[in-house]
């Protein structure tokens, strides 16, 4: 089974830094994605992890270590659109479904 | 532009009827996906396909069905024997060998009266 936590809510200043934790414990892993979700739409894409590190998309990053089961997305400069739910999802290993954490609802403050 | 279709985006029924959710892809991907998601949770998989004529129970696949008899498309059938059946559904599609993530349909919200 798949166990994949993240804090439930954050709030931030309109171009601050927040840092958006999640750890997992899977039965298997193919890599970690990120996803945003503005309220009553679909998930999209932000990022992919699936070696350790840092990976780097212009204000976006996502971190990954899979020894410790951890992984954060930090989201820099701040803006009043990036409020919103942010979900981490974990591909098993063997049939590439995601198994989804509740997700970590942001909100922007001017 | 090819992209994934799910019809209706609200729907209303009545308690004890069964109601159907299409999801259509023109991506070509091989594999399909449902999902449920509620307030203040994390999408929830209900049922998965990875090839034609194929799938596999989810989760949380009592109280659903589907069927997958062309490549294209996935609907899923939600039944009267589903307890608590209003949600936001979210149909996704992928390459199965291909390191992607999914590609999400726009989602259908369903309530039950």
């Amino acid at each position: 089974g798949q166990n994949i936590d993240q804090p439930t809510e954050m709030t931030a200043t309109e171009g601050a830094i927040v840092q958006i934790n999640c750890t997992y414990q899977t039965s298997g892993f193919n890599g970690l994605f990120w996803y945003q979700q503005h309220a009553g739409e679909a998930p999209t894409f932000l990022s992919y992890n699936v070696l350790d590190g840092l990976e780097e998309k212009g204000r976006f990053s996502s971190f990954l270590s899979r020894s410790k089961g951890y992984s954060y997305l930090l989201l820099k400069e701040l803006q009043m659109k990036d409020s919103a739910s942010y979900l981490c999802a974990v591909r098993d290993g063997g049939d590439y479904k995601l198994s989804f954490g509740a997700g970590t609802t942001v909100t922007v403050r001017a | 532009d090819g992209g994934i279709t799910q019809s209706p985006k609200y729907l209303f029924r009545k308690e004890g009827q069964n109601v159907t959710l299409s999801c259509e892809q023109n991506l070509n991907h091989d594999a399909m996906y449902w999902y449920r998601q509620d307030p203040g949770q994390g999408l929830r998989l209900i049922y998965y396909s990875q090839i034609v004529n194929d799938f596999q129970k989810g989760d949380i696949a009592e109280g659903y069905s589907v069927s997958r008899e062309k490549k294209e498309s996935f609907p899923l059938t939600v039944t009267s024997a589903q307890k608590n059946p209003t949600a936001f559904y979210l149909c996704a599609s992928s390459q199965t060998g291909v390191l992607d993530g999914y590609t999400f349909g726009s989602g259908t919200r369903l309530t039950v009266v």
